[in-house]
């Protein structure tokens, strides 16, 4: 299993400001996943990141409004850029340290943008 | 494109009854894998069960169990003995088992268990 840490948990945001949320695991992974959770909803698959290669976006998502970091094999970062109230969800990282498609999610951080 | 479908947006069963939630999925690849994960209130979301496609025996975790049907392309959680405890969203999830391929997910069931 992986324990995975999210900073901030929970945050209230001005519109037209940014947000970056921090994600710790306590193992080396190699490929770290960005869902995103709206009130209501399913998780949405943002990105994948991948440690010195840049994330891969899926559709409808840019590098522009979700930019990610990973500096090494434990860490990883999510900016919400220019916020808007459609931005308001929760923001969950995960990992799959089994290569079988079994994701370990962190506790999310819930995003309230005003 | 991969789609998961829940028909069920919740449900409810009574302490220690069972309940099945259903879960249909679209796909033109022949293996793959099918998850049950659940999100309790406080929102981090956790495996419930695993299937493989190529795995025609069905999976069973302590009181959690599914009813995979490849053909239909059917894969319903049943659970035995509700418990408070078990009140979550749930959501089933496909994976193609191309090498890191991403999980789809279907839209969530909120189950609810009343004492």
């Amino acid at each position: 299993s992986a324990v995975i840490s999210q900073k901030p948990s929970r945050d209230i945001c001005q519109r037209g400001t940014s947000l970056t949320i921090q994600c710790q695991v306590d193992s080396q992974v190699t490929m770290m996943f960005w869902y995103r959770q709206q009130p209501g909803q399913s998780l949405t698959l943002i990105a994948t990141a991948n440690q010195g290669s840049e994330a891969t976006y899926e559709s409808g998502f840019v590098i522009d409004k979700f930019p990610i970091s990973r500096p090494n094999l434990t860490f990883s970062t999510l900016t919400v850029s220019n916020m808007s109230p459609e931005d308001s969800s929760i923001y969950l990282c995960s990992v799959d340290i089994t290569h079988t498609g079994e994701l370990f999610f962190g506790e999310g951080s819930r995003l309230t943008v005003l | 494109a991969q789609t998961v479908t829940q028909s069920q947006p919740e449900m409810s069963v009574q302490e220690a009854e069972t309940v099945t939630l259903s879960c249909t999925y679209d796909t033109s690849e022949s293996d793959y894998y099918l998850f049950w994960y659940k999100q309790p209130p406080s929102r981090q979301m956790i495996l419930v069960i695993r299937q493989e496609a190529y795995k025609q025996q069905n999976a069973t975790e302590n009181r959690f169990s599914v009813n995979f049907q490849k053909a239909a392309k059917s894969f319903s959680l049943k659970i035995s003995d509700s418990q408070l405890g078990d009140a979550a969203m749930y959501f089933c999830a496909y994976r193609s088992a191309r090498v890191n391929y991403k999980l789809t997910f279907g839209k969530g069931t909120l189950l609810t268990v009343n004492p």
